[in-house]
């Protein structure tokens, strides 16, 4: 089966443009999370859909993110505006299970976002 | 606070050779996940092992063992005559089901190169 698939791959914007990030989860996996790795930290948790809701969108930064899941199945994470502070690798993960700590994720390649 | 600590940022091994990869976690939940992910050139975070908290028991699969010990919160990751295809990063996270619901905390992880 195909994996998770992210585009782009990487996207090199000016601060305070807008980028669009996409994932396409494993087909049947209702579960999607975002995370993020900015240089040289942890990767960190940003939200969690099952289908086309929020389940938990605590990581979120700030207004400035917004992600979808029009119909359960992809969804977009949108930086308007960006900043600097917004470069690093942005992973889309989706699950089969439900939501649990159990749960083993099924992580894309990342998108790569650099700000300058 | 952090709560995966990988203390090794970068481990360079010649082909052949045994490494461990140390992790601690800190948690005040009696019930958790800790799970390794590997991080191949290519990107992707692809799951190499979860274990529950209820679990001490060390596993081996091939190559690759994982020590839990609860007493000294750790859950180091061994690899056996190192190859140069182990050459990744590699991250440990662990799962809780409090306050951060089940978002996956991973740490800074730790880039091993294996070189012939």
């Amino acid at each position: 089966e195909a994996g998770v698939t992210q585009f782009p791959s990487h996207s090199v914007i000016e601060k305070g443009q807008t980028v669009t990030l996409r994932c396409d989860p494993i087909s049947g996996h209702d579960n999607l999370y975002w995370y993020r790795r900015v240089m040289g930290k942890e990767i960190k948790f940003l939200l969690h859909f099952v289908k086309e809701s929020k389940q938990d969108e605590s990581g979120m930064p700030n207004n400035r993110f917004l992600a979808e899941r029009t119909g359960g199945t992809y969804s977009t994470l949108k930086v308007q505006p960006a900043e600097l502070e917004d470069s690093g690798v942005y992973f889309c993960a989706s699950s089969q299970d439900s939501w649990s700590g159990a749960n083993v994720l099924t992580f894309g390649a990342g998108s790569r976002l650099t700000v300058l | 606070a952090q709560k995966v600590t990988q203390a090794q940022t970068e481990i360079s091994v010649v082909e052949k050779e045994d490494v461990t990869l140390d992790c601690v976690y800190e948690t005040r939940d009696t019930t958790y996940y800790l799970f390794w992910y590997k991080q191949p050139p290519s990107g992707e975070l692809v799951f190499l092992i979860r274990r529950n908290s209820f679990d001490e028991q060390n596993e081996i699969s091939g190559r690759y063992s994982w020590n839990f010990q609860k007493s000294t919160s750790s859950f180091n990751f061994t690899i056996t005559a190192s190859q140069v295809v182990d050459s990744a990063v590699y991250f440990c996270a662990l799962s809780e089901g409090t306050d951060s619901g089940y978002a996956l905390n991973f740490g800074k992880g730790t880039s091993l190169l294996v070189t012939p």
